[in-house]
């Protein structure tokens, strides 16, 4: 079946590094995707999203990699803070008439003082 | 604008109860969806729903129901509440439809707590 999955399950980064989030897709149809946080004890939150017809998008401090070649996105976040200690999720949206999004298990990323 | 919001926030009740969580999306998103979410496991679809209809639904029992009314607000029903039904229980919204792709926005959930 369709999946998106996570290769890390948490991720420890020190405080002022990079971090470097990944995600595998299996449906080489999807032409679009989305990167979701979620903080203990909230919904998750947008992120940022990309489509199919780009390779980089950025936005304030996290910039999204799309490699279509080998179905895999990466979410890289710029100068990690604390604040930045979350749960990172990728996702697809659904596949036709489905109206189901496909989520990744999730990233857990943590933050080093 | 205002997110989606989830009521109630927190909710305790014991077995064989019934519960019902609402849901108001992102003013002009016709899509809702509900997911379960509990410690270790991701995102679990339990179903969506757009114009009042109900067009997917996940692999949970019976006892979860939902509805969508004409103003798009949602809610889900659990009867018979069981201790395994303890969970963060997620709304999702979108413009739905067949706009093209979109993201869903989620709310910060509704975490039920079953005794």
């Amino acid at each position: 079946g369709e999946s998106v999955g996570l290769h890390l399950p948490t991720l420890s980064v020190q405080e002022g590094d990079n971090s470097i989030i990944n995600c595998a897709y299996s449906n080489s149809a999807s032409d679009y995707f989305i990167w979701y946080k979620q903080e203990s004890g909230k919904g998750p939150q947008f992120i940022i999203d990309i489509r199919s017809n780009m390779d980089k998008r950025q936005g304030q401090r996290v910039t999204v990699l799309l490699n279509k070649t080998v179905k895999h996105l990466s979410l890289q976040i710029a100068a990690t803070q604390p604040g930045d200690s979350a749960v990172y999720f990728c996702a697809e949206p659904p596949l036709t008439g489905t109206y189901k999004y496909i989520f990744g298990t999730g990233t857990r990323l943590k933050v080093l003082a | 604008k205002a997110g989606v919001t989830q009521t109630p926030r927190y909710l305790i009740k014991t077995r064989g109860q019934q519960v019902t969580l609402s849901c108001s999306p992102i003013s002009g998103h016709r899509s809702v969806s509900w997911y379960q979410q509990t410690p270790g496991q991701g995102l679990q679809f339990l179903f969506e729903y757009f114009s009042e209809t109900q067009r997917n639904k996940g692999n949970f029992p019976g006892r979860f129901s939902g509805r969508q009314f004409s103003n798009s607000r949602s809610e889900m029903n659990v009867s018979t509440l069981e201790l395994g039904d303890s969970a963060l229980y997620l709304c999702a919204s979108s413009l739905g439809g067949d706009s093209g792709n979109q993201p869903q926005h989620f709310g910060d959930g509704t975490r039920l707590s079953i005794l």
